[in-house]
């Protein structure tokens, strides 16, 4: 069965320094990839996404992600992280003739330390 | 962006009566709404796909009877959870797709006492 694994269930980092969140996918084929980030009484809003092409893909408020085929990941990164970025983030994979369904990884809790 | 509106964000209902949440694509037409359940600190578990004038496909798992989905228009999909029990305490979210992405509603907690 497809699946998405989000490896890290909390990650702090400080203001400023690097950020990377994992996600890995299990799928005979490529799937379409999504992060979605989730703050407290918000809606679930969407980074970026990966369909085909340029596998590194450019996203809202700074953020990107790669995907590589060869290690069915796809993970989130950002240069200077801010406090404003603190939030879960969720890996998300589209499967094809799935009918545009989502499946989710468990997430990642971001916090952000000043 | 697609707004997604949800009504209400929070309810508190006592055991065995039934609650209707409302998921509203306020400015775009939504052929396919999904409709979500997420545990604390959990991820989203997909419950149901809801098409427009169309019977909802419920996932393996879920109880249709429980879970009454209606589709009526293209702005509009109920969530109503019948005789609701403590169990069925969570926080529901619900998302409509358009031009190729899904937009997600702010969520309504369920409490049931």
């Amino acid at each position: 069965a497809q699946s998405v694994t989000q490896p890290d269930i909390h990650i702090t980092v400080s203001e400023g320094a690097s950020l990377e969140l994992r996600c890995n996918y299990s799928y005979g084929a490529t799937p379409y990839l999504f992060w979605y980030v989730q703050s407290p009484g918000q809606g679930l809003q969407l980074l970026l996404k990966y369909f085909s092409g340029d596998t590194l893909v450019q996203g809202i408020k700074g953020f990107e992600a790669e995907f590589k085929r060869s290690q069915s990941s796809f993970n989130l990164r950002k240069p200077s992280v801010h406090w404003s970025d603190a939030a879960e983030y969720f890996c998300a994979v589209a499967f094809t003739g799935g009918g545009n369904k989502l499946t989710f990884g468990t997430g990642t809790q971001l916090k952000v330390e000043l | 962006g697609a707004v997604v509106s949800q009504h209400p964000s929070r309810v508190i209902c006592k055991s065995g009566t039934s609650v209707k949440i409302e998921c509203r694509s306020l400015d775009f037409q939504a052929t396919t709404m999904f409709w979500y359940r997420q545990f604390p600190k959990q991820s989203l578990m997909l419950m149901a796909t809801s098409n427009e004038g169309s019977k909802a496909t419920y996932e393996q798992g879920v109880e249709k009877d429980k879970f009454l989905i209606n589709h009526a228009s293209l702005t509009l999909s109920t969530l109503t959870v019948t005789s609701a029990h403590p169990e069925d305490s969570s926080f529901y979210i619900c998302s409509a797709s358009g031009a190729g992405e899904q937009y997600f509603g702010p969520g309504t907690r369920l409490t049931v006492t």
